[in-house]
């Protein structure tokens, strides 16, 4: 059964920081990875997908790589800004079409201080 | 852009009543999903749906739930009696047929059960 680790749970950075958040896997035999950003009691924003036969993707200040091999995944965030303040989930598909379900870490939640 | 909706917002009810949350999916979108966040939980995957019919569901997704595609554009979930624990956010996604095979989710419904 695949189980999806992001840790730490929580992060407080100052403004202006460059920072990493973690997300690891323990079944390597994934389709894709998606990144997403929930602000509280709000909905699930997709970031950034990335096939499992890419090794990142990027998106304005942010970039996620990945290693499959081991089961690894990474969001960096450049130059942080109150802005970003918001739980950072990572989430992992093993197949497509109608079985593409999806299966959540926890979430990294993100505080930047100005 | 084109997006997920999702009705009501928020529900109250009472315990052993009937819910029907409602999710309108992106219109080119063939493959549907709900999923539910207890407070300060991971997202959990409930089910999804393709091709009128259910193409995978979790432990989770027991009689008590179920789901519907009524017409063209409605995807509906069902809980039949609700119990104190099926207090959560229920989220729907849908996605369309392609490489990428990205879920997009809608804004949640926040269901507390008293």
């Amino acid at each position: 059964k695949q189980e999806v680790t992001q840790i730490p749970a929580a992060l407080s950075v100052p403004e202006g920081e460059n920072l990493v958040l973690n997300c690891s896997f323990t079944d390597s035999a994934i389709y894709n990875l998606q990144w997403f950003r929930q602000d509280p009691g709000k909905g699930l924003t997709s970031l950034l997908l990335i096939q499992s036969s890419q090794r990142e993707q990027t998106s304005g200040r942010l970039n996620a790589s990945l290693d499959k091999s081991s089961g690894r995944s990474t969001l960096y965030i450049a130059a942080s800004q109150p802005g970003d303040s918001a739980t950072y989930l990572c989430a992992v598909s093993a197949f497509t079409g109608a079985n593409s379900k999806l299966t959540f870490g926890k979430g990294i939640t993100l505080s930047v201080r100005p | 852009e084109p997006e997920v909706t999702q009705t009501p917002s928020h529900q109250v009810t009472q315990m052993g009543q009937e819910v029907i949350l409602r999710c309108v999916p992106i219109s080119n979108h063939l493959y549907f999903y709900w999923y539910r966040q207890i407070l300060g939980q991971k997202v959990e995957f409930l089910v999804s749906f393709y091709n009128n019919e259910i193409s995978e569901k979790s432990e989770i997704f027991d009689d008590q739930f179920s789901v519907e595609r009524p017409d063209g554009s409605n995807f509906t979930l069902k809980i039949r009696s609700t119990k104190l624990e099926d207090s959560a956010m229920y989220f729907c996604a849908s996605m369309v047929e392609g490489f990428s095979y990205e879920q997009y989710f809608g804004p949640g419904t926040r269901l507390t059960v008293t």
